[in-house]
């Protein structure tokens, strides 16, 4: 079975430049996260859904960044205008269901702003 | 508020020797507790998992964990460690009280193995 599917693996782009990461879950998964790794920050978790919808987007930066999942298979972290300050790799996750359930990651999109 | 932490940032052991990684946890009952691995230019792979019943689990890899409530910590322990395991370590709780179920991460423990 295939996991947890992002894409790009890796994006180098210029500040103020639009920058979108996909996400494909697991299949039958119904819980999605979106995270950032940074050296200063460790692990953050910036927003999950739950059956498509966003249960918890806290941890969103600011309004720069949004996240959408338009159905059950599919994605969408956007960060615009980019900033150097948001270069990290980006986790997608998914689960079934919630609570005690491991959660699968994906392996990453390494993003560069420059 | 609930927290985790992995008090060493690196630890460095011969391959051969035995290894325990700290986690310790804030939480007023006990929570969904995790150990994951990362290799590096990976995501992230479950080891293990603890939700209540016997408080040493057995994970992959030749890993294992044990829970002590009174400690309130989840260490994880392998009697020898391969080079193979050289990568970043992190713990995990889910506060199971907790409406969203958020996965609150430590910030991992980096391990390093010689030869």
């Amino acid at each position: 079975d295939a996991g947890v599917i992002q894409s790009p693996r890796h994006e180098v782009t210029e500040m103020g430049q639009e920058v979108t990461l996909r996400c494909k879950p697991i299949s039958g998964h119904n819980s999605l996260f979106w995270y950032r790794q940074t050296m200063m920050r460790g692990l953050e978790l910036l927003i999950y859904f739950n059956n498509n919808v966003p249960i918890d987007d806290s941890g969103m930066p600011e309004d720069r960044f949004s996240a959408k999942m338009p159905n059950a298979s599919f994605s969408t972290l956007k960060i615009q205008p980019s900033e150097p300050r948001d270069s990290a790799v980006y986790f997608c996750a998914s689960s079934l269901g919630q609570g005690r359930n491991t959660i699968y990651f994906g392996e990453g999109s390494w993003l560069t702003v420059v | 508020a609930q927290s985790v932490t992995q008090p060493d940032i690196h630890i460095t052991v011969s391959e051969g020797a035995s290894l325990e990684l700290r986690c310790n946890y804030s939480y007023g009952a006990t929570p969904y507790l995790f150990w994951y691995v990362q290799s590096p230019g990976q995501g992230l792979q479950l080891l293990l998992k603890y939700f209540s019943g016997d408080t040493l689990v057995q994970g992959i890899k030749g890993f294992e964990a044990e829970f002590k409530r009174s400690q309130s910590s989840f260490n994880l322990r392998k009697p020898s460690v391969h080079w193979s395991d050289a990568a970043e370590y992190f713990c995990a709780v889910v506060p199971y009280t907790s409406g969203t179920y958020k996965y609150i991460f430590g910030t991992g423990t980096r391990l390093k193995v010689l030869a």
